[in-house]
């Protein structure tokens, strides 16, 4: 069955470095999201991405994160100067359908980043 | 704006006992409700959905959910527990505008006793 792979599953840094999170959607699904989920809260919604750029994102998702779709698999999650509070499991999922559409997200297993 | 709520953080059950995971939610607008399921180590699998059709959705694994509009609830039920079922579940809501951002619960864990 198809999954949503996202790598690496930990990651360590230093506050203030740059991190990427990477996720490999499903091939042809069309929208892509990132969630975290700091430890014992909610599971949050941070941003959502359809036909290359942004189509909706959260109060969380502030200048210090970015999204990207290099390529025609990956879709990244960058946070450019990463602060303790970021810590945190970031959860990558996408859909098949375009807008207009119920449909359902897939999710990967998420990466656990720890600021240090 | 809509929001979940989930009783209880932790539930512990006996084998072949029945599991009850609660789930309120809150919404302006008609929900699409969803229970999602996590096992250690792997992603948010999805256990079952509600999207207006019958009020009583089964999912897989055994697991059902009733969708009741007058208590604003989505409680997760299944009739005897397997050691299997020990895993984080997950209660979410969205709009009926389709591939909205889904609103998550806190999550609840689910343990099994043998």
């Amino acid at each position: 069955e198809p999954e949503v792979t996202q790598t690496p599953s930990h990651q360590v840094t230093q506050m203030g470095q740059e991190v990427i999170l990477r996720c490999v959607p499903i091939s042809n699904h069309l929208y892509f999201y990132w969630y975290r989920q700091i430890l014992g809260q909610k599971v949050e919604f941070l941003v959502s991405f359809y036909n290359n750029e942004i189509s909706e994102k959260s109060e969380i998702f502030d200048d210090q994160f970015s999204v990207e779709r290099p390529d025609g698999s990956n879709f990244t999650l960058k946070i450019r100067s990463t602060k303790l509070e970021d810590s945190a499991m970031y959860f990558c999922a996408s859909t098949s359908r375009g807008q207009g559409k119920l449909d359902i997200q897939y999710f990967g297993a998420g990466t656990r980043l720890s600021v240090l | 704006a809509q929001s979940v709520t989930q009783l209880g953080s932790h539930v512990s059950v006996s084998e072949g006992a029945l599991v009850l995971l609660r789930c309120n939610y809150s919404s302006s607008v008609p929900p699409y409700l969803f229970w999602y399921v996590q096992y250690p180590n792997q992603g948010l699998q999805l256990l079952l959905k509600y999207t207006s059709a019958a009020t009583l959705v089964k999912g897989i694994n055994g697991f059902e959910a009733e969708f009741k509009k007058s208590e604003t609830s989505f409680h997760l039920t299944k009739p005897s527990a397997h050691m299997s079922d020990a895993a984080e579940y997950f209660c979410a809501v969205s709009d009926l505008s389709g591939n909205t951002p889904l609103v998550f619960g806190k999550g609840t864990r689910l343990s099994v006793i043998a």
